[in-house]
């Protein structure tokens, strides 16, 4: 089983809603990851978790709140969105075994959110 | 820091036609691991290869090769007798090794969006 497996695929929501983003995998990786790509632009780094803990932040609005429940899973809670927020969010996982690791991350299908 | 340059913002070549996509990187480590990932339409990343900076063996992969030169500090990407199915943007990317405490990062490069006709 090597899936990176991201709910939904496509999200609208309006301004004021509450919704979330959900990550899965189950190949024993220790480090999840959420991308966020606007169109024609590289993927763009939000959050990493190591070992379920956020290890980085790269300063993202507050209105995004990741969350890692345990190994396995990985969420982006919405809340308070701009349309300028509508974009692919990718999760992907990797290894992160130490002395191990490669660095190879592996990518969920997005999902693709538009808000209204 | 890490960063990757892909110059060539869009390609297009005629069916059959071999194609060479450019990646120029820089970092100050000494342990870091090179990727391509490819993005259709569809828009998933599909990872292609991976090579780590100890390794500068060039690798066929079918109608898929890749040129490592730590001299030149590129990663280019050849793809041979190109077909429709290769039309996507293609991402050349760079991470750095992880060190426990240490911060990790795939940096991407922009993209070459690839485009073959029939």
């Amino acid at each position: 089983d090597t899936e990176v497996t991201q709910t939904p695929k496509h999200l609208v929501m309006g301004m004021t809603n509450k919704k979330s983003l959900k990550c899965e995998q189950h190949m024993g990786h220790r480090a999840m990851y959420w991308y966020k790509q606007k169109a024609k632009k590289p993927p763009e780094l939000m959050f990493v978790y190591s070992y379920e803990k956020l290890s980085i932040n790269e300063s993202v609005p507050s209105r995004f709140s990741p969350e890692c429940p345990n190994s396995s899973l990985l969420n982006l809670h919405l809340h308070a969105l701009q349309p300028e927020d509508s974009a692919l969010y990718l999760c992907a996982s990797s290894l992160r075994s130490s002395g191990a690791d490669t660095g190879e991350l592996f990518f969920g299908e997005g999902s693709r959110l538009t808000v209204l | 820091a890490q960063k990757v340059t892909q110059a060539q913002t869009e390609i297009s070549v005629v069916e059959k036609e071999d194609v060479t996509l450019d990646c120029v990187y820089e970092t100050r480590d000494t342990t870091y691991y090179l990727f391509w990932y490819k993005q259709p339409p569809s828009g998933e990343l599909v990872f292609l290869i991976r090579r780590n900076s100890f390794d500068e063996q060039n690798e066929i992969s079918g109608r898929y090769s890749w040129n490592f030169q730590k001299s030149t500090s590129s990663f280019n990407f050849t793809i041979t007798a190109s077909q429709v199915v290769d039309s996507a943007v293609y991402f050349c990317a760079l991470s750095e090794a992880w060190t426990p405490g240490g911060s990790e990062k795939l940096v991407f490069g922009k993209g070459t969006k690839l485009t073959v006709n029939p």
